[in-house]
C-alpha cells in the first residue's frame, strides 16, 4: 500500500507564475488536508477537503490559492501568481474516513525565484 | 484559541541517554488526539506515538513514551537509549474532532530541533 504520494518534490517558479503541487492519498483514504511550513516553523493548516468538498478552507489566503479533490484524481493545490513569500514546504496528508491518524507525504519544496 | 506551546527550540542528548522534549497546549474541547511528529533532515513528517485524551494510560512505542497530564495539558515526549537516527525536529501537535466524528486539522508547536551526538 503505497503512501501518501506528492509530486513535484521540488518545484521552481518565478513570480507571477501558477505553481500546481499535486497529492495522491493512500488508498482508502477520502480525506486529504494541505499544511505549509516555512523555514524554521512549525507546519500550518490550509485546507481541509474530502471528496468533491471543501469542508475547511480557514488556513488558505484569500487570493491566489485555490484546492481541489476531485472525484478522480488527484488533489490539486493551486497557487496563482507567485511571490516570493510563497516559498516553502507544502506537505499533503491523507486519512481515513472516521480515521485519526494522518499520513503525511513527502512534501513539495517550492521555490519562488 | 487553540494552541501548542513547545518551549525548547533546540535540544541535545549523548547517545544512549534518555531526553525529554516537552509540549503544552491550550483548547478548550474534551475530545481531541495528541501527537508527536519527527521530521528528519529528508523533510517527511513521520509519526511518532500518538495520545487519545480520554486514556488516562501514558502511550508507548518502543523507545519512545509520553507524559500526558490531561489537567495541566502537558504532553511530553521521553526518548529513552537516543540514538543518532533520532536526530530531527520534533513537533507537537493536536487535532479535534467535529460533531460528524471526523478528524479536523492538526494544531502544531513550533518544534524542537534535536540533535543526537555520539
Amino acid at each position: 500500500n503505497a503512501g501518501v504520494m506528492q509530486n513535484p518534490r521540488h518545484l521552481v517558479r518565478r513570480r507571477g507564475q501558477e505553481a500546481r503541487l499535486r497529492c495522491s492519498p493512500m488508498k482508502g483514504h477520502s480525506h486529504v488536508y494541505w499544511y505549509r511550513q516555512l523555514p524554521e516553523e512549525g507546519l500550518k493548516f490550509m485546507v481541509y477537503l474530502q471528496k468533491e468538498n471543501i469542508i475547511d478552507e480557514s488556513g488558505m489566503p484569500k487570493e491566489r490559492f485555490s484546492a481541489e479533490f476531485p472525484k478522480e484524481g488527484p488533489s490539486i493545490l493551486r497557487i496563482q501568481q507567485v511571490v516570493r513569500g510563497d516559498s516553502a514546504a507544502y506537505f499533503c496528508a491523507s486519512s481515513k474516513d472516521r480515521g485519526t491518524e494522518a499520513f503525511f507525504g513527502q512534501g513539495t519544496r517550492l521555490t519562488v525565484v | 484559541a487553540q494552541t501548542v506551546t513547545q518551549s525548547q527550540p533546540e535540544m541535545s542528548v549523548q547517545e544512549a541517554e534518555t531526553v525529554t522534549l516537552s509540549c503544552t497546549y491550550d483548547t478548550s474541547e474534551s475530545n481531541y488526539y495528541l501527537f508527536w511528529y519527527k521530521q528528519p533532515p529528508s523533510r517527511q513528517m513521520i509519526l511518532v506515538i500518538r495520545q487519545e485524551a480520554y486514556k488516562q494510560q501514558n502511550a508507548t512505542e518502543n523507545r519512545f513514551s509520553v507524559n500526558f497530564q490531561k489537567a495541566a495539558k502537558s504532553f511530553s515526549l521521553k526518548i529513552s537509549d537516543s540514538q543518532l537516527g533520532d536526530t530531527a525536529m520534533y513537533f507537537c501537535a493536536f487535532t479535534i474532532f467535529n460533531n460528524a466524528g471526523n478528524n479536523r486539522k492538526l494544531i502544531w508547536g513550533l518544534g524542537t530541533s534535536l540533535a543526537v551526538n555520539p
